[in-house]
Formats: C-alpha cells, structure tokens, sequence
C-alpha cells in the first residue's frame, strides 16, 4: 500500500471545525483512502473512506484533492469525545482481506 | 455496524506463565482476523494473521511458538502468550472483516497485558 503522511499532533477547541490532513502524493488509480480513529484505551474504529469524490457520513466529512495525493478529514464541530490519533490509510480495491497497515497518524487534541 | 469482542479486556499475570485472549466477531462470520500489538504512544503494529481452520501467518520477527493462535470456529480467534516476560507487556488488539463485505475491517476493544 502507498505510504501516507499526516502531521504528529493538531490542536482544536471544542464545538470548531477541524481540518486533518493527509498527504498522498504516490497514490494508485485504484487506491481508496480510508480514515480510522482510535481513542483512548479501544481499539480504531473505521470513519469513512472515498475514491475521487468528496464524501459525506454522520462522523465526518472527506474531501479529496482533485489529483488525489492529498486529502483531507473534516469533524464539523469537535467535541471532548473526538479526542483520538487519526489514521489515514490507502488500500488498493483489489486487496481482499488484507490486513490494514497504520502509520503514526494525527493525535488531535480538543480543548474545552 | 459489525461487533468485534475481546476477552479478557485486561489481564495481569506473572512472569512465565501463559495468557489466553479471546477475540470474537459477535454478529458476523469471519474466516480470517488479525492480530496486532500497540506499545504506549505507538503505532499498532500486526502480529499475525488468523486463517480459520489453518495456520496462523505471522508477521517478520513475531515468533509463532510464542504467540499461539488458533482460530478454531468462523467466530473465535485466540492468542496465546507463552512463557511471558514484562516485554510482552502491551496492548494487544484483534480485527476482522466480515466474510462476503462490507468493506471494512472492525477492531475489538483491545487487551491490556501486564506481565509482572
């Protein structure tokens, strides 16, 4: 899978949009891009993922670069609970059930 | 969405003794699932993966003899740590995705291991 890079740590007050971005520049034309979380303590959870359009879930919002090397994760109004490091991940479509492989990721941090 | 359960949630055992965590898909079938290991302010890092009714994969420098793993139903994986040491310490986490879709990999709440 293409590698990703993602800033260490971002900062963000409560109830404000925040903005978590990935850089892909050695993307494949068949390579999704994926965004999980993982709080404190748990395991990840799965976000959302998309090809080539913007896409829209109730967690958050992802909008890809129109060259697709870069993209960007969108929580519309950061709460206490979306304190966690962001993974984002680039899986081939044609990788079956193969594992997912995490970078270092984003710790975002949300003040009150 | 899909539920992954992990038992226990932690543990503490002694130095040389052995530890079984129990990583179940709750509400989906699952014929492979994964094995992966996260050190305090680090990355998880994949141990293995776990083919129901064969062998277990593991990854580069895990060693099979000590890290026993037995998927023995569509729903049940285990690890084993054999003989553990406070190095084996860690926070040990298991995933799978359901047979046949969605397309997407559902992760158990995690194992807190203390080896002391």
């Amino acid at each position: 899978d293409a590698k990703t890079t993602q800033p260490n740590s971002m900062e963000s007050n409560e109830e404000e949009p925040v903005h978590l971005p990935c850089n892909h520049s050695t993307i494949s034309g068949t390579d999704y891009i994926h965004w999980y979380r993982q709080l404190p303590s748990q395991g990840p959870e799965y976000v959302i993922h998309g090809l080539t359009s913007n896409v829209n879930n109730r967690m958050a919002s992802l909008a890809i670069a129109e060259d697709r090397k870069s993209s960007t994760l969108i929580l519309h109004r950061a709460t206490l609970r979306d304190a966690a490091v962001y993974y984002c991940i680039l899986r081939d479509r044609n990788s079956g059930n193969t594992p997912l492989v995490f970078g270092k990721g984003t710790r975002l941090s949300v003040i009150a | 969405g899909a539920v992954v359960s992990q038992h226990p949630s932690w543990v503490i055992c002694k130095s040389g003794t052995s530890v079984k965590i129990e990583c179940r898909s709750l509400d989906f079938q699952a014929t492979t699932m994964f094995w992966y290991r996260q050190f305090p302010k680090q990355s998880l890092m994949l141990m293995a993966t776990s083919n129901e009714g064969s062998k277990a994969t593991y990854e580069q420098g895990v060693e099979k003899d000590k890290f026993l793993i037995n998927h023995a139903s569509l729903t049940l994986s285990t690890l084993t740590v054999t003989s553990a040491h406070p190095e084996d310490s860690s926070f040990y986490i298991c995933s799978a995705y359901p047979s046949g879709g969605p397309y997407e990999q559902y992760f158990g709440p995690g194992t807190r291991l203390t080896v002391t």
